[in-house]
């Protein structure tokens, strides 16, 4: 069975610009999840998509949104991007997702913002 | 605020012998899990132990769940160099909106 996929794996970024990430879940997994790590702040939970809906949502600004399409493959969006932005994103996927989640981590996209 | 903490922060041993490393968490949980990041790299999930289990097996992990003391441990026996990562504990993942559910990890390094 497939990992989680994230695409690209790495990405170099103009301060201002936007950028869009791709994460396909395992097959059959229906929540993806995205979280931010940086070195100060350790991971932070961006959001998560369940059936095509966002169901959770972290303490982040609107310029990062996602969505989730009915594959349940997912898309992160990061607009007028900051020096700050540069962090290591990472996708998980699971089966129902929630409290019983049982969570699959992707390799992750190193963004660096300059 | 984290819900996980990792403990220690840092942990160097020698090839063969045992390693542990603790987590502690502030609310109730349903389950914790227990994972491992290579360099800059992705989660690899270890190990999930459910609130109602004090204990949990997978080949050289053995997991501990105290939920009395809101804690838990992960012993890796006779370490590898490979297993020199990141090792961080997570609890109900999904369910802390705003709030970082994972600590910053123990750091291993397995010197061969």
């Amino acid at each position: 069975k497939a990992g989680v996929t994230q695409t690209p794996r790495y990405l170099i970024k103009t301060r201002g610009q936007q950028v869009t990430l791709s994460c396909s879940p395992i097959s059959g997994h229906r929540s993806v999840s995205w979280y931010q790590q940086t070195p100060g702040q350790g991971l932070q939970f961006l959001f998560e998509y369940f059936s095509e809906t966002q169901r959770n949502k972290g303490n982040f600004p609107g310029r990062f949104s996602g969505r989730q399409f009915s594959n349940s493959r997912s898309e992160m969006n990061v607009s007028t991007l900051e020096l700050g932005d540069s962090a290591l994103y990472l996708c998980a996927s699971s089966l129902v997702g929630g409290e019983v989640g049982e969570a699959f981590f992707g390799q992750g996209t190193r963004l660096t913002v300059v | 605020s984290q819900q996980g903490e990792e403990d220690p922060q840092a942990l160097s041993i020698q090839e063969g012998e045992n390693a542990t490393m603790n987590c502690s968490y502030k609310t109730s949980i349903n389950n914790l899990q227990w994972y491992r990041q290579n360099s800059g790299r992705g989660l690899v999930h270890l190990i999930l132990i459910r609130s109602n289990e004090r204990e949990k097996h997978s080949g050289r992990l053995r997991v501990t769940l105290d939920t009395s003391k809101k804690s838990s441990s992960l012993l890796i026996t006779a370490s590898r160099a490979a297993d020199t990562a990141s090792y961080f504990c997570a609890t109900d993942p999904f369910t802390n909106a705003g709030k970082s559910t994972f600590g910053d990890g123990t750091t291993l390094t397995v010197k061969p």
